[in-house]
């Protein structure tokens, strides 16, 4: 059963266009909700991360938004560039294990020049 | 300085052999964890260690895989008597400690034939 249920499984988007990728979990104790990204051949990196006591955080053109009574989260990359096209992966972990995530199954993200 | 680094880079490896992994965490970092990664999937956890205690293992698939890490630094992840199902990325990520962000590797992509 998977724990996280990530959505569009691909996606393209023109050049300045808004990039918009959904997660969703069930299990109400989970409490960090990080965003990762990955390029072919590599590991996945680090992009941002939130915890459930705010509701967006923004770092540069990436927003996360986070609905805790929905249990959604979303990524928004703003001002897409063809350097964002990579594949994102929405993840959740508990406080008793920081580090341990359960993953979701990516979006493959084309940004068109 | 270094990231962690992961040898070898591919293995191709007969059904029925024994393979081993090797993973060189970033210097310092107290945490390990193992992820396995099938093909245009999320990555999935397998194992993780603080210093050189296997602290938790509920993710191995089978008692065929084994993961060491005797001296709190580099490690080993081993699967005896592959099976095509374990083709696969296998991941390795370290974090300075259990609450600090995680580093991957580009890991090691494993065909089993």
């Amino acid at each position: 059963q998977q724990q996280v249920k990530q959505s569009p499984q691909s996606l393209i988007v023109q050049k300045g266009g808004i990039s918009i990728i959904n997660c969703a979990y069930e299990n109400t104790a989970f409490d960090y909700f990080p965003w990762y990204q990955q390029f072919p051949g590599k590991g996945p990196a680090l992009l941002i991360a939130i915890r459930p006591d705010v509701s967006e955080k923004k770092e540069g053109r990436f927003t996360i938004s986070f609905n805790k009574s929905a249990k959604q989260f979303s990524l928004h990359i703003m001002d897409s560039q063809p350097g964002d096209s990579a594949t994102y992966f929405c993840a959740a972990s508990r406080h008793d294990n920081f580090n341990k995530f359960y993953f979701g199954s990516g979006t493959k993200l084309n940004v068109k020049p | 300085g270094a990231g962690v680094s992961q040898s070898p880079r591919y293995k191709v490896a007969k059904r029925g052999q024994d393979v081993a992994l090797r993973c060189d965490p970033i210097s310092g970092h107290v945490s390990l964890f193992w992820y396995q990664q099938a093909l245009g999937q999320g990555p999935e956890f397998l194992t993780y260690f603080q210093n050189e205690a296997q602290l938790d293992k509920s993710g191995l698939p089978s008692d065929r895989f084994f993961a060491e890490r005797p001296e709190g630094s580099v490690s080993t992840l081993k699967i005896q008597r592959t099976q095509q199902e374990d083709s696969a990325v296998y991941l390795c990520a370290s974090s300075l400690n259990e609450n600090s962000p995680l580093h991957f590797g580009n890991g090691t992509r494993l065909t089993v034939t």
